[in-house]
């Protein structure tokens, strides 16, 4: 089955930039999208498409994808983005939807 | 308003059922796909079935497969999750999440609902 692996943990000061890396084979032939989860709260879809933002998601918030690896950037990071953050992709040789592993992200 | 309403949680034996539902309001249901996402207790997210618009195509994660069903009403905007065989490792946060037209990602969820399997 495809696996997305991604960093547990990734810190970072305020006002600074967060990368958070989602890695899978042949992972940029797909369309990466990507969720942010703060406690006790549903996901909130963030990047759409590799790198779109829905309507209401800060500029702050940038996606790429190439090769093996997509890349959710947080710019100037703030303490509100203090969350877990996850990709998924669609497997059509499975005819599965994948979830990453997640990444916490923390603001000093 | 634009809101999933799930409900139909619970405490459950092993090896027993349940139906969770998930009411859609605000936006034309008929027209997306729908998806049920879970979370165990402090743990990540997992994808666990999938319909489509027309009630054509149902996919399964491979450990759900053959215990739950997905079904929709469009005339009653509902989503449905039949579960049986309960495992103490389904015992998770489960989310109804809408499937963003001509595209995969997941645009609107639910706030969740919470089965427990345990004796």
């Amino acid at each position: 089955s495809y696996v997305l692996t991604q960093p547990p943990s990734v810190s970072v000061a305020p006002g600074q930039t967060a990368r958070i890396t989602c890695g899978g084979n042949n992972l940029g032939d797909k369309s990466v999208h990507w969720y942010q989860q703060k406690p006790g709260q549903a996901p909130v879809l963030v990047v759409y498409d590799d790198r779109d933002r829905p309507s209401g998601i800060p500029e702050r918030f940038s996606g790429s994808n190439s090769g093996t690896t997509a890349t959710l950037t947080i710019s100037r990071v703030e303490a509100g983005d203090e969350a877990d953050y996850y990709c998924q992709v669609w497997d059509s040789s499975s005819d599965h939807y994948v979830f990453g592993t997640g990444t916490k992200v923390t603001v000093l | 308003e634009v809101q999933l309403v799930e409900s139909g949680g619970g405490l459950v034996k092993p090896g027993g059922s349940l139906r969770l539902s998930c009411v859609a309001s605000g936006f034309n249901f008929r027209t997306h796909h729908m998806n049920w996402v879970r979370q165990a207790p402090g743990k990540g997210l997992e994808w666990v079935s999938s319909i489509n618009s027309r009630s054509t195509y149902i996919y399964d994660a491979d450990s759900v497969k053959g215990r739950f069903t997905i079904s929709r009403d469009d005339a009653k905007n509902s989503l449905y999750l039949h579960m049986k065989s309960l495992r103490a490792e389904d015992t998770a946060v489960y989310y109804c999440a809408r499937q963003a037209l001509a595209t995969g990602n997941f645009d609107l969820w639910g706030q969740g609902t919470l089965v427990i399997v345990s004796s």
